[in-house]
């Protein structure tokens, strides 16, 4: 299973844009590459997934470079209730495949 | 709307105790699986199941099993609960007719034990 790497924490003030970056340098063909948010108390929600280039939704934009041994996953003018552990996790959509999660990356929006 | 409900958010027990901790998705998922989270160590794969009683290890199978009697159902058991397995444990369901591969949370279970 592909090993992913991101930051501890980031720090960010409302309305500015947050950029993770998550770098999975043994990633597979087959692979994709997904973010999970995950509020205190709760369980992770599913973000973001993409494959290659750039995917974008109502919550978030994922950007994955030509070699996808990185990813960034970009939250446009974050708000305090943004303020979450993000989890970058890769591996193949293969029903069942099961996921490994790292630590993830600890966002602070601060007023 | 997914759900996935877990039986119980907070449980103390004590040490040597059979601990169920119970799961149940609605919307027909084939896979399940059951994830332990502590402070600094993310989220860690206990067991995970593909279908009605198939099960096979995670990553941190030792002291616990599993159930998997209905589709809809699964259950994590702690034989012997120890100071040890005191975590947040947490459930969650994914479809293989979608095949996504996402993973959809149950809100967690709180279990200390004394």
């Amino acid at each position: 299973l592909a090993k992913t790497t991101q930051p501890i924490s980031m720090d960010s003030y409302e309305g500015q844009e947050v950029n993770i970056t998550c770098s999975h340098n043994n990633i597979a063909t087959n692979d994709y590459i997904t973010w999970y948010q995950q509020f205190p108390s709760q369980g992770p929600r599913f973000i973001i997934q993409g494959y290659k280039t750039k995917v974008t939704n109502e919550v978030a934009s994922l950007f994955i470079p030509a070699d996808r041994k990185s990813s960034t996953l970009s939250l446009p003018r974050v708000s305090l209730s943004d303020t979450a552990v993000y989890y970058c996790l890769v591996g193949d959509k293969a029903a069942g495949n099961k996921l490994t999660f790292g630590g993830g990356t600890r966002v602070l929006v601060k007023p | 709307d997914v759900k996935v409900t877990q039986s119980s958010r907070y449980l103390v027990k004590r040490t040597g105790e059979k601990v169920f901790l119970e799961c149940v998705q609605d919307m027909d998922h084939e896979n399940m699986f059951w994830y332990r989270q502590d402070p600094g160590l993310g989220l860690r794969l206990i067991y995970f199941s593909y279908d009605v009683k198939m099960k096979e290890k995670g990553d941190i199978p030792e002291g616990y099993s599993v159930s998997r009697e209905k589709k809809e159902r699964f259950s994590l058991i702690l034989e012997s609960a120890s100071t040890n397995q005191t975590s947040m444990y947490l459930c969650a369901s994914s479809s293989n007719v979608l095949n996504t591969g996402e993973l959809f949370f149950g809100e967690g279970s709180r279990l200390t034990v004394l």
